[in-house]
């Protein structure tokens, strides 16, 4: 059982489309990471979210804490042919290691010209 | 800015060669990691480096070893590979943890390894 459940698995979008990626767990985090990864290259952290209920907004990325800590949601506007990768989720579970960071699979997206 | 160094980049061995894969990081990090990524399988912690003179065990370390040489350097050797073992290999190095901040991982960008 995936810890961790990211949804979709993969999406295909064309650019100007708004979309949102989710990551839920049945367990509760004491923060939560979502990463981005090119092809050939490793994750690069996007943003932390360790308050329930908490949001984030880096540019046209808005990030979302669940108030329960059990899951988050990314939401891109506007989507652009940059924005095209895997993103990740990654938590700490909370009463775990903090070193021990629970990954997702990712969200494949494809931004489309 | 270097951040977080592994090398080598690519390598391809043969089934019970052994190999070592470094990884070096420039910011003062105090924690290290290794992980290794699968298709289907996301990205699996082999083993952690909590701070300098100490390692743990992740969650899939049968077939490896390491060593925290030093604060900044850490290794990861494969004693004898098996095809089983080809994966991507990350490197990875964060900041004592806070309740502020979470555990926050800064990557390497990869060693491609395959075992024949």
């Amino acid at each position: 059982t995936q810890l961790l459940e990211q949804s979709p698995q993969f999406l295909s979008i064309q650019e100007g489309e708004n979309l949102t990626v989710y990551c839920n767990s049945s367990s509760v985090f004491s923060s939560l990471q979502w990463y981005r990864q090119e092809p050939g290259e490793g994750p690069v952290l996007l943003v932390t979210v360790v308050t329930g209920g908490e949001v984030k907004k880096l540019k046209r990325l808005t990030f979302q804490f669940g108030d329960a800590r059990k899951d988050s949601s990314l939401h891109i506007t506007a989507a652009q042919p940059g924005d095209t990768g895997l993103y990740l989720c990654a938590g700490a579970r909370v009463g775990g290691s903090n070193y021990k960071l629970t990954f997702g699979k990712g969200t494949l997206l494809t931004v489309n010209p | 800015n270097a951040g977080v160094t592994q090398t080598p980049k690519f390598q391809v061995l043969k089934t019970g060669q052994s190999m070592t894969l470094q990884c070096a990081q420039d910011m003062n990090h105090n924690s290290m990691y290794w992980y290794r990524q699968d298709p289907g399988m996301g990205l699996r912690l082999i083993y952690y480096s909590a701070s300098e003179g100490t390692t743990d065990k992740g969650e899939v370390p049968n077939g490896y070893n390491v060593s925290r040489l030093n604060k900044r350097e850490f290794s990861l050797r494969l004693e004898s590979a098996a095809p089983s073992q080809t994966s991507v290999y990350f490197c990875a190095s964060s900041p004592r943890a806070t309740k502020d901040s979470g555990n926050t991982i800064y990557f390497g960008e990869g060693s491609w390894l395959t075992v024949v």
